[in-house]
């Protein structure tokens, strides 16, 4: 059974703070991991894909970095924005059988 | 940027009635499209993986005969949601993997109420 796991489920910040969570998947059979925001209801919106170990990828004032030898990948938000209040996703693919699994999600709440 | 569409985008019926989602990839192709289920609280679930021209892979816990799947092309897959229920209610989203790459890109959501 393919496990992603992503930490905390839940993360309460003030406007200006700069804040990071994890993502957590197998380190075996590694393809890609993608990153998403997401607003329930609605379609996530594509962060960053990331397929190397060691990369590193920024959007604006999100970043992103992956270590597929120890299966995990962290998203930074620095001077967080009420706009960022929304739940992140990350997805793992692996090459055996081609599927996403996604995390449970990190709820971000960002208050003004 | 690669367009995936869903239709329709909302859609309200009666229980014992069977709904079609379609999904296209509109200006590429793509030999695998993925169905998921958002449910209350908690993050998308995947259903069932659809290969063109083959069967559809279904999930543990996921009734092939109750979500029927069918890729007739490289750039569609339908959702038949059979018979419906109210507990059958969700949010569904189709997502395509496009064939060269291997990017994948969301439909924007079908969101079903089962009466």
């Amino acid at each position: 059974i393919l496990n992603v796991e992503q930490s905390p489920q839940s993360l309460h910040v003030q406007e200006g703070d700069s804040t990071n969570f994890t993502c957590s998947f197998p380190s075996s059979n590694f393809y890609a991991l993608h990153w998403y925001r997401w607003e329930t209801a609605k379609s996530p919106e594509a962060l960053f894909v990331m397929t190397l170990n060691g990369d590193e990828k920024k959007k604006g004032r999100i970043s992103a970095t992956l270590n597929t030898k120890e299966g995990y990948s962290y998203l930074y938000i620095k001077g967080s924005q009420p706009e960022d209040s929304a739940t992140y996703l990350c997805a793992f693919f692996n090459t055996g059988g081609f599927k996403t699994i996604f995390g449970a999600g990190t709820r971000l709440f960002v208050k003004a | 940027g690669a367009v995936v569409s869903q239709h329709p985008s909302r859609v309200i019926c009666k229980s014992g009635t069977s709904v079609k989602i379609e999904c296209r990839s509109l200006d590429f192709q793509a030999t695998t499209m993925f169905w998921y289920r958002q449910f209350p609280k908690k993050s998308l679930m995947l259903m069932a993986t659809s290969n063109e021209g083959s069967k559809a892979t279904y999930e543990q816990g996921v009734e092939k005969d109750k979500f029927l799947i069918n890729h007739a092309s490289l750039t569609l897959s339908t959702l038949t949601v059979t018979s419906a229920h109210p507990e059958d209610s969700s949010f569904y989203i189709c997502s395509a993997r496009e064939i060269n790459r291997g990017d994948q890109y969301f439909g924007p959501g079908t969101r079903l109420l089962v009466l």
